[in-house]
């Protein structure tokens, strides 16, 4: 149980389109889902808090108007980088949390991440 | 921001040795995990100590925790080729909140 999964695995965008990024947790319930982001050989940084029903909230430094995340359902977030340049190239892995009581808490599940190059 | 720092940044050891990464953060703490990442993968959640916790064990897994000093470690006992990944310490600071902050991670190999 507990997958959670990001869909494309890969994508390769030209400057200046959007791409959006999904997430889903497939066997479960997740009302809160993360955003990270990391750099090759580099840590995860957490980009935003995506509640269901509500808006993200983003971390300092963030772009908001860059990264839209939309958490539309308890089973589905979206990333979408807007207008997207070679330095928002980048792995991209989001995590989800399920409902409270259901699973061990404090554990998030994480996705397989998605690998975005701009050219 | 980054909370976690690790050391050592690489470790290289032979198969069947044992492997030591330490991790150390700043502020107070509800609870500590460490995480695997093989290569361009995501996240695998190997074991969860509470700060009220000083060790646990999970396999041939064992991490230790001090709050006093901020630090945890994880020890991979009798390594294998297959252990060979990035490993993350990550920390929760806000009750509920669940927002982890990661660690620089540990890169490990292991040689046949």
């Amino acid at each position: 149980g507990a997958v959670v999964s990001q869909h494309p695995s890969r994508v390769i965008c030209k400057s200046g389109t959007s791409v959006k990024i999904e997430c889903r947790s497939l066997d479960f319930q997740a009302t809160t889902m993360f955003w990270y982001r990391q750099f090759p050989k580099k840590s995860l940084m957490l980009m935003a808090t995506s509640n269901e029903g509500s808006k993200a909230t983003y971390e300092q430094g963030v772009e908001k108007d860059k990264f839209l995340i939309n958490h539309a359902s308890l089973t589905l977030s979206t990333l979408t980088v807007t207008s997207a340049h070679p330095e928002d190239s980048s792995f991209y892995i989001c995590s989800a949390v399920g409902l409270a009581g259901a699973w061990v808490p404090y554990e998030q599940y994480f996705g397989p991440g998605t690998r975005l190059t701009v050219t | 921001s980054q909370q976690g720092e690790e050391d050592p940044q690489a470790l290289s050891i032979q198969e069947g040795e044992n492997a030591t990464m330490n991790c150390s953060y700043k502020t107070s703490i509800n609870n500590l995990q460490w995480y695997r990442q093989n290569s361009g993968r995501g996240l695998v959640h190997l074991i969860l100590i509470r700060s009220n916790e000083r060790e646990k064990h999970s396999g041939r897994l064992r991490v230790t925790l001090d709050t006093s000093k901020k630090s945890s470690s994880l020890l991979i006992t009798a390594s294998r080729a297959a252990d060979t990944a990035s490993y993350f310490c990550a920390t929760d600071a806000f009750q509920g909140a669940q927002k982890l902050v990661f660690g620089q991670g540990t890169r490990l190999t292991i040689n046949p």
